[in-house]
């Protein structure tokens, strides 16, 4: 199994509706990134949780993590095409050097 | 002004061949890694390289090997291609290897072997 768990796997939305995608590990997380990824680029970086109860937003996006650092939520507010992509959750997790990746989220936007 | 930039971005080759991929970042980062993404587009590290040093090096095989001249270069080298190494690789850097730090990912080179 994963160490990080993502879900929904893909979600299809209608454009202007509020979505969530969830990133769950059974370890504690020193911390936690969101990227999102389009097709022929990178991975873009998107945020950066590192405190209990942690909150961030930037423009329409909005990411949490949990108090108990075991958990991140990104929530999308009035979503637009542009928001379509993969979202992929990495965390720092406990004892390793290096960052986990969920499997990711495929996010389309309907118009 | 391109952060991490990856050549080729795409490469299609036949098995058993050799081929190398390139990574440069001008962030003046001293980490910089290598992930690959699966066809189910799970993204897992390979190697990690600190000031040049070998740091991580998740049992990948020995086919695959790194080269940093520099730290602003890592290059993959890969020996005897075969048909399961088809998939993204991506490059990647960070100011230290240290936690906390946020990764800057360049934007892929798609490996197809045929």
């Amino acid at each position: 199994s994963q160490e990080l768990e993502q879900s929904p796997q893909s979600l299809i939305v209608q454009e202007g509706k509020n979505l969530t995608i969830n990133c769950t590990s059974s370890k504690t997380l020193y911390g936690l990134y969101w990227y999102k990824q389009k097709y022929g680029e990178g991975l873009i970086f998107l945020m950066m949780l590192q405190k209990g109860g942690e909150e961030k937003s930037h423009e329409k996006i909005t990411a949490k993590l949990d108090e108990k650092k075991q958990q991140s939520s990104l929530h999308i507010t009035a979503s637009q095409p542009s928001h379509a992509g993969i979202y992929l959750c990495g965390a720092d997790m406990q004892g390793a050097q290096k960052l986990v990746f969920g499997q990711g989220t495929r996010l389309t936007i309907n118009p | 002004d391109t952060a991490v930039s990856q050549t080729p971005k795409y490469l299609v080759t036949q098995m058993g061949n050799d081929k190398s991929i390139k990574c440069e970042q001008n962030l003046g980062h001293d980490t910089m890694y290598w992930y690959k993404q699966d066809s189910k587009k799970f993204l897992k590290i390979m190697f990690s390289y600190n000031n040049k040093e070998l740091i991580i090096n998740e049992t990948v095989p020995n086919r695959f090997s790194p080269k940093s001249p520099d730290k602003a270069h890592l290059n993959l080298h890969i020996n005897s291609l075969e048909l399961g190494d088809s998939a993204v690789y991506f490059c990647a850097s960070s100011q230290e290897l240290v936690r906390g730090e946020t990764q800057y990912f360049g934007p892929g080179t798609r490996l197809l072997v045929l």
